[in-house]
């Protein structure tokens, strides 16, 4: 059984670029949540989806937008970048939140750079 | 608001036990999770306490006191490939989690 898959794996963007990342969860998860880790920091929230409705965002601008779709995979999107948006971003799914028997299984991230 | 706090950076040996601790501030609380991270990997779950008390599992433990708002890591019999950053994230009241920055632990031989 496949893991989180997420693409692409690292992307450089310039200043101003919208960017789309894409997250394939878990067969059978129906939650998916987005982190941005910048080097040497732990993860921050941005968004949860479930059933394809926003359950959550984090403290990010409106720049950052993000939808489930019927599959229950994910895409984030990013628009005009700033050079601070480079980080890891990493994808999370879980069969839905709050079970305590659920741990969130994490894709590898996108890492993206902006020049 | 929301804090998570654990130590930047630990040391420890070979063979040896470390306990990395968490202190935690969140909205609502849910329970805690402690999460394994190697250098450019994605974290890997370790554990999920959302009872008081210690959990084992294996060479990992983990503990919470809810009325403290504390929680640790026990690592026993310390191998090499021990060496990684180690994650605390407390689950808030809407199911989101509050990450701490982590704790870079080196072993050394």
């Amino acid at each position: 059984d496949a893991g989180v898959t997420q693409s692409p794996t690292h992307l450089i963007k310039t200043r101003g670029q919208h960017v789309t990342l894409r997250c394939s969860p878990i067969s059978g998860h129906k939650s998916v949540s987005w982190y941005q880790q910048v080097l040497g920091q732990g993860p921050q929230f941005i968004f949860q989806y479930y059933e394809k409705e926003e359950r959550g965002r984090g403290n990010f601008p409106d720049r950052f937008s993000a939808r489930q779709f019927p599959n229950y995979s994910s895409e984030l999107n990013v628009n005009a970048l700033l050079l601070g948006d480079s980080a890891l971003y990493l994808c999370a799914s879980s069969q839905r939140p709050g079970r305590r028997d659920t741990e969130a299984f994490f894709g590898q991230g996108t890492r993206l750079t902006v020049v | 608001g929301q804090n998570i706090d654990q130590p930047t950076e630990m040391t420890a040996t070979e063979g040896a036990i470390v306990q990395i601790n968490c202190t935690y501030q969140t909205s609502g609380f849910n329970g805690l999770f402690w999460y394994q991270q190697h250098a450019g990997e994605a974290p890997t779950f370790l554990s999920y306490n959302v009872l008081d008390g210690l959990e084992e599992k294996g060479r990992f433990s983990s503990f919470l006191s809810r009325s403290k708002g504390y929680s640790y890591l026990l690592l026993k019999e310390l191998q090499m490939k021990d060496s990684a950053s180690y994650l605390c994230a407390g689950e808030d009241s809407n199911y989101q989690l509050i990450w701490g920055a982590g704790t870079k632990l080196i072993i050394k031989p």
